[in-house]
């Protein structure tokens, strides 16, 4: 029973790069959340999809950051052109639709440097 | 926006010993959840909670769901090595949206 899972588990990049995190739910999730952990701001919600739509980006911090779900098996949240104050731990999870009780993925840690 | 306050920041305890967490906010939830991180890793649900009042077992983990629906609380018995870890609470209200609220979290240290 795979659950939430997300590629890469590490990145680091230089200052200016295009980074891209990926997700995908566990197989019969129609919502779908990201987040970003730090320790100054604990857990963020950067946005958050239902049956693939994104219904509340208002936690997306500038427009350098995007989030896609091409459908209901995959989502990827791109960050162009990154800034170290990226740096952080992305994470994904997803849960029933309207349901409380949302699954982590193990998450991407981010360097940019 | 609401927020979930937990505090204190850090606890430390003496391996075998009880501890209690709470939650609050400013805000009714209909729903409150507990979630533990261990280091690299993503939080993993512990206990989720429906009903004020609600008080809910898993092993030797015991939540409750406040009955004002602006508090939670979270205890664990018998502390072990293994409970050390970053505990969040998380508040969901009853708006057609499904996002979680989180608190900043609670690291458990535990002493042998």
């Amino acid at each position: 029973d795979a659950g939430v899972i997300q590629s890469p588990r590490h990145e680091v990049t230089e200052m200016g790069q295009e980074v891209t995190l990926r997700c995908k739910p566990i197989s019969g999730h129609n919502s779908l959340f990201w987040y970003r952990q730090t320790m100054m701001r604990g857990l963020e919600l950067l946005i958050y999809f239902n049956n693939n739509v994104p219904i509340d980006d208002s936690g997306m911090p500038e427009d350098r950051f995007s989030a896609k779900m091409p459908n209901a098996s995959f989502s990827t949240l791109k960050i162009q052109p990154s800034e170290p104050r990226d740096s952080a731990v992305y994470f994904c999870a997803s849960s029933l639709l309207g349901g409380a009780e949302a699954f982590f993925g193990q998450g991407t840690r981010l360097t940019v440097v | 926006g609401q927020q979930l306050n937990q505090s204190p920041q850090s606890m430390f305890i003496q391996e075998g010993e009880d501890v209690s967490m709470n939650c609050t906010s400013s805000s009714i939830f209909n729903t409150w959840l507990w979630y533990k991180q261990d280091p690299g890793e993503g939080p993993v649900l512990l206990i989720a909670l429906y009903k004020a009042g609600e008080l809910t077992s898993n092993g030797r983990l015991t939540a409750q769901f406040g009955i004002t629906r602006k508090d939670s609380f979270l205890n664990i018995s018998a502390s072990i090595p293994s409970d050390v870890g970053i505990y969040f609470c998380a508040g969901q209200d009853s708006g057609a949206n499904s996002k979680l609220t989180f608190g900043k979290g609670i690291t458990l240290s535990v002493r042998p």
